[in-house]
């Protein structure tokens, strides 16, 4: 089992909908969780963090996060053509070291 | 405040050879971490530091070697290098709490041929 999953993607949704991504992670000592962007020949980018459980909101992103269910997920609302890139979930069991899921590229359709 | 900064932007080198790469942290951050990115195996993690003093590493051959110096700069060794080592190499830093975020430099792109 990988350590952190996400959807396998890609994800297209058009211009002004909301993306919706998702992230398990297997290990239950996990203790904050990041998502980054990574645009295609850059390096990633963090766009948000969290450290408990509920709803982290910062501008139109929106992190979710429940331990019980070892689940993250990520909400893009009002989604724009420059949101076009591939999401990295991360997660860090309080050592020092992010694990990533493979990403999820997700292409807005003007 | 300027970012994290890492040297060189891109690098070619031959089999067998050994390459050095830098990363400067974001002024201020004492922890540093290096992650290398292939499309194959996505981003790992190669090895974490802090005050000149190693505190994780990943599951990465004793060919890759890294440390830190006292302002907090660090590099990254790759000795008797192979195709497969072909990748963006990464270097984050931040403040150095164990669970806080981390902000990625630009990356160095390493072809081995």
């Amino acid at each position: 089992q990988k350590e952190v999953e996400q959807n396998s993607g890609p994800l297209s949704v058009p211009e002004g909908a909301i993306a919706s991504l998702n992230c398990t992670y297997s290990d239950r000592g996990s203790q904050s969780f990041f998502w980054y962007r990574q645009y295609s020949g850059k390096s990633p980018e963090l766009i948000m963090f969290i450290y408990s459980n509920g709803d982290k909101e910062d501008g139109r992103f929106t992190a979710q996060l429940n331990k019980a269910s070892q689940y993250v997920s990520l909400l893009i609302r009002d989604s724009q053509p420059s949101d076009s890139a591939t999401y990295l979930c991360a997660v860090n069991r309080d050592d020092y070291k992010l694990s990533f899921g493979a990403g999820t590229t997700v292409t807005v359709r003007a | 405040k300027a970012g994290v900064t890492q040297t060189p932007r891109y690098l070619i080198k031959t089999r067998g050879q050994q390459v050095t790469l830098s990363c400067s942290p974001i002024s201020g951050h004492r922890s540093v971490s290096w992650y290398q990115q292939t499309p194959g195996q996505g981003l790992q993690f190669l090895f974490e530091y802090f005050s000149e003093t190693q505190r994780n590493k990943g599951n990465f051959p004793g060919r890759f070697s890294g440390r830190q110096f006292s302002n907090s700069r660090s590099e990254m060794n790759v000795s008797t290098l192979e195709l497969g080592d072909s990748a963006l190499y990464l270097c984050a830093s931040s403040l150095g709490d164990r669970r806080e975020e981390q902000y990625f430099g630009p990356g160095t792109r390493l072809t081995v041929t």
